[in-house]
This record gives structure tokens, C-alpha cells and sequence, in this order.
């Protein structure tokens, strides 16, 4: 089986830091991915965790822990370009590839 | 050239008509999805190929009809559609499917319209 849970919305100032958190219940779980998607245009990859820990891009950093079956996105320094919906997405090994239902962030000057 | 390019951007179509949707890629991806999705919704995962053979149907109705006649190459042809079925159809391709898939690389789209 599969479930995913995400904040449906995160509002937030310039130069803040926001965490959007996801939690899953997935069958087969290998790791998991973020993306992002600005209004009108396709998803971009961000960040993926295999391990548990915390992997570091630039001003977005993604963290899992396997054992609490959790994972988050953590936004640093935010623009009003990061203003988007992020969406966390399991990897199995069943094969198959689901996206959770979005947070929409909302950034502010 | 880590593009996915797709077409047409905007389609129209009657609900009688066939059409079809293209995507390519020349990355060396050996998979390649079709996804749908309606506004405010995340994409949902429709179709999977994998080295050009179909993987995953997600019980998608007979009238989506998938097609890979090579490995940059991945249609997905349209007859009888319901309104229902205007969305965004999203392309995208990553380096293997499975554990290979957590890095996929969209196309920009088609924004289908069924009337």
C-alpha cells in the first residue's frame, strides 16, 4: 500500500527558513525525492534521500529518517522565486513512482 | 542536453477525434512515464516503459493508448476522450525505471482540451 502526507500550505517572509514535511507509508521503500513545481510549468528534481540523514543542495537541504518513515525539505535564505508547490515522492522497488499531494509554499516579501 | 521536449503544446480536441501526444528525449533514458494532471493536483502516474516495453498500466481506460517506437521516442495516442480527461499530460524520463527513478526529467506539457 501507499500514503502520503504533506502540508497542503506553508506561507512564509523573504530570507526565511521553512521545512515542509512529508510522511509515507510505502510498500518496498527505497528512498525518497522532492520536487518542484512553479504554476504552469513542469516539475523540476530537487533533492533525494536514499540514506537517512541529511543531504545538503545549495540552499535546499532534504533529510530522511527510514525508522519514522519521514522526510522533509528544508528551504534556506527563501526568494520569492521558491514561491511553488513542493512535492515529496517515494521511490519502491515495486517499480512504480507516486507523488505526494503537494505543498503549496507561499512566499512574501 | 537534459531536455524532454513535447508536443503540441495546446491541444483542442472533439470527442470523436483520434489525436496524438509526442515526447522525446536524447539522454539515454531507458524509461519513460506518462503522467496526467488536473489543476491543483499533483501528476498522477499513468503509463511506465521501460527499454521500450510497456512496465506499468496504471488502469488507465483503453481509449490512452501508449506506443515507444524507440528508446528517445514515446506517444500516447487519444480516441474517444470524455471531457474528463482535459488536463496536463506530462512526459518525463529518467536514466532507468525503479530504484533508477527518483530523478525524472520533465517535458513542459501538452494542455489538453476535450470538448
Amino acid at each position: 500500500g501507499q500514503s502520503l502526507e504533506q502540508p497542503s500550505e506553508v506561507t512564509a517572509v523573504e530570507g526565511a527558513i521553512v521545512q515542509i514535511n512529508c510522511t509515507y507509508q510505502t510498500s518496498g521503500f527505497y528512498g525518497l525525492s522532492w520536487y518542484q513545481q512553479h504554476d504552469g510549468g513542469a516539475p523540476t528534481f530537487l533533492s533525494y534521500n536514499a540514506l537517512d540523514g541529511l543531504e545538503e543542495t545549495g540552499r535546499f537541504s532534504s533529510f530522511l529518517s527510514r525508522s519514522d518513515s519521514y522526510g522533509y525539505l528544508l528551504l534556506q535564505e527563501l526568494q520569492m522565486k521558491d514561491s511553488a508547490s513542493y512535492f515529496c515522492a517515494p521511490v519502491d522497488n515495486f517499480n512504480k513512482f507516486y507523488f505526494g499531494s503537494g505543498t503549496k509554499l507561499n512566499v512574501k516579501p | 542536453d537534459t531536455e524532454v521536449t513535447q508536443t503540441p503544446k495546446h491541444l483542442v480536441m472533439g470527442m470523436t477525434n483520434k489525436k496524438s501526444l509526442k515526447c522525446e528525449q536524447h539522454m539515454g533514458h531507458r524509461a519513460m512515464y506518462w503522467y496526467k494532471q488536473k489543476a491543483k493536483k499533483p501528476p498522477e502516474l499513468m503509463f511506465v516503459y521501460s527499454y521500450e516495453k510497456l512496465s506499468i498500466n496504471e488502469s488507465v481506460p483503453s481509449r490512452f493508448s501508449p506506443e515507444c517506437p524507440n528508446s528517445s521516442l514515446l506517444n500516447l495516442h487519444l480516441h474517444a476522450l470524455q471531457p474528463e480527461d482535459s488536463a496536463l499530460y506530462l512526459c518525463a524520463s529518467s536514466q532507468e525505471e525503479g530504484v533508477g527513478s527518483y530523478e525524472q526529467y520533465f517535458g513542459p506539457g501538452t494542455r489538453l482540451t476535450v470538448t
